[in-house]
C-alpha cells in the first residue's frame, strides 16, 4: 500500500521565519505535488516535480519554493513565512503512466502568527 | 485549460436519505474524472474514478457517479447516506498528464 508521509501534522511559526515542510513517499513514484487547501477554495497546486531536481510551478507558486534532491522526498519551503500562508498543506505522489489516482499524505496544518 | 465547478458548498441531509453532489467540468480534451473524500483531520481518499468505458462508475462506501459528456458533468450519488458519510467531497479532473485540478469542495453534513 502506497504511503505518503508528511513529517509534521501541526506547525506554528512566526512571521518571517523560514519554514520547511517535508514529504516522503515509499513507492518510487516519479511525480510529487504540493497543494494548499483553504475553505471555499478547494485544493490549489503550488509546485510539482516529475523527477529528481526537476520542478514546475503550479497555480500559486508565489512565496514558495521546493526541493527534490532524492526521488522519495519532496520539500516545500516558505522562505519568509507570512500570515496569509496559514493553511493546510497536502503532499501527493503518483507514478508515470499509472492510472491510479494521486496518493495523499494526511496534511500539515501550518499556522503563521 | 481545465476547470471544475462544484455548485454546492454545503449539502445538509438526514440519515438514510439519498444525496447528489454536483460536479461540472470544462476541458478541451479527453478527461479523467475523480471524486475524493476527506474525513475530518485526514488526507484525501479516492472514492471513485472515470477513465473510460461505462459511464456509470461505482466506488467505495456505496457511492456512484455518472459521467455525462454532453452536460460535462460527473455528479456523485448515494441512495442512502449514513452519519459516517459526513465529510468534504472533492471533484477533480485530469487530462492524463497526472496533474489534477480540484473543485472547491462540497461539505456533506448528515443529520440523525
Amino acid at each position: 500500500d502506497v504511503k505518503v508521509t508528511q513529517s509534521s501534522r501541526y506547525l506554528v511559526k512566526r512571521t518571517g521565519e523560514k519554514v520547511f515542510l517535508e514529504c516522503v513517499q515509499d513507492m518510487d513514484h516519479e511525480n510529487m505535488f504540493w497543494y494548499r487547501q483553504d475553505p471555499g477554495l478547494g485544493l490549489r497546486l503550488i509546485y510539482f516535480s516529475y523527477d529528481v531536481k526537476m520542478k514546475e510551478k503550479g497555480d500559486i507558486p508565489e512565496g514558495y519554493s521546493v526541493s527534490r534532491e532524492k526521488k522519495e522526498r519532496f520539500s516545500l519551503i516558505l522562505e519568509s513565512a507570512s500570515t496569509n500562508q496559514t493553511s493546510m498543506y497536502l503532499c501527493a505522489s503518483i507514478s508515470f503512466g499509472d492510472n491510479s489516482p494521486l496518493h495523499f499524505g494526511n496534511g500539515t496544518r501550518l499556522t503563521v502568527t | 485549460a481545465q476547470s471544475v465547478t462544484q455548485l454546492d458548498s454545503q449539502v445538509p441531509v438526514f440519515e438514510e436519505a439519498p444525496v447528489e453532489l454536483r460536479c461540472n467540468y470544462s476541458s478541451s480534451v479527453s478527461v479523467y474524472l475523480f471524486w475524493y473524500v476527506q474525513y475530518p483531520n485526514q488526507g484525501l481518499q479516492l472514492l471513485l474514478k472515470y477513465l473510460s468505458g461505462s459511464t456509470l462508475v461505482k466506488g467505495i462506501n456505496g457511492f456512484e457517479a455518472e459521467f455525462n459528456k454532453s452536460q460535462t458533468s460527473f455528479h456523485l450519488r448515494k441512495p442512502s447516506v449514513h452519519i459516517s458519510d459526513t465529510a468534504e467531497y472533492f471533484c477533480a479532473v485530469s487530462d492524463g498528464a497526472d496533474k489534477l485540478i480540484f473543485g472547491t469542495g462540497t461539505r456533506l453534513q448528515v443529520f440523525p
